[in-house]
């Protein structure tokens, strides 16, 4: 049971741009840092976006994350096919005490 | 390289008890925490139980209190998940993690690439 929202799918053709929003509360997006995570096909989540706008090593600067108030958004600028994956949101919640995720959204590239 | 190999998946009736593992290498296994997110076929990710370098500190998911414990050997570079009493909804792809948690905040860094824990008659 997610407690942050995206969107189920989002789409887009190569060299466009496609976002990707997350909605939480103040027990978790309000006052903990956002994170991103990439999951490919068939393949263990990997780390996109930490502390609510930080690359880690090696993520292209095609990658963005921004956050306001209870909500964040991941932007993916110049699509790739290569970038057909679901995307997750991810922050602390304070109530829960406890990692919460969103409901995940996929990306698919016409 | 970090590396995170997880282990001891596979069959189990309702009920029964199984008993996970994860074998890091990489880094100071010690110093960091760790944690446990599952993913049932077709769903999205579910933190699960996390645990501090120490092994004093546990957190554990609404949904598994109680009846998954976790625990680490830092002799061993091992963190363990035991599930006992499982069910039905328990079945997903397990997958161990590494965790930072400083000025940036808390966020997993690091993913294994999972164990996958059928439970069915």
């Amino acid at each position: 049971q997610s407690v942050l929202t995206q969107p189920p799918s989002a789409s887009g053709t190569p060299g466009q741009r496609v976002t990707i929003s997350c909605s939480g509360s103040s027990s978790n997006i309000g006052s903990n840092y956002v994170n991103w995570y990439q999951q490919l096909p068939g393949a263990a989540p990997k780390l996109l976006i930490h502390s609510n706008s930080q690359r880690p090593s090696g993520v292209p600067d095609r990658f963005s994350g921004s956050k306001s108030g209870t909500s964040a958004s991941l932007a993916i600028s110049g699509l790739q096919s290569g970038d057909e994956a679901d995307y997750y949101c991810a922050a602390w919640d304070d109530s829960l005490n406890g990692y919460v995720f969103g409901t995940g959204t996929k990306v698919t590239v016409l | 390289e970090v590396q995170l190999l997880e282990s001891g998946g596979g069959l189990v009736q309702p009920g029964g008890s199984l008993r996970l593992s994860c074998a890091a290498s990489g880094f100071v296994f010690s110093a960091y925490a760790m944690t446990w997110v599952r993913q049932a076929p077709g769903k999205g990710l579910e933190w699960v139980s996390g645990l501090s370098g120490s092994g004093e500190r546990t957190y554990y998911g609404d949904s598994v209190k109680g009846r998954l414990t976790v625990s680490r050997d830092n002799s061993k570079n091992t963190l363990y998940l035991q599930m006992n009493s499982l069910r039905d909804e328990d079945t997903a792809v397990y997958y161990c993690a590494k965790e930072r948690d400083d000025s940036g905040g808390y966020y997993i860094d690091f993913w294994g690439q999972g164990t996958l824990v059928t439970v069915s008659s």
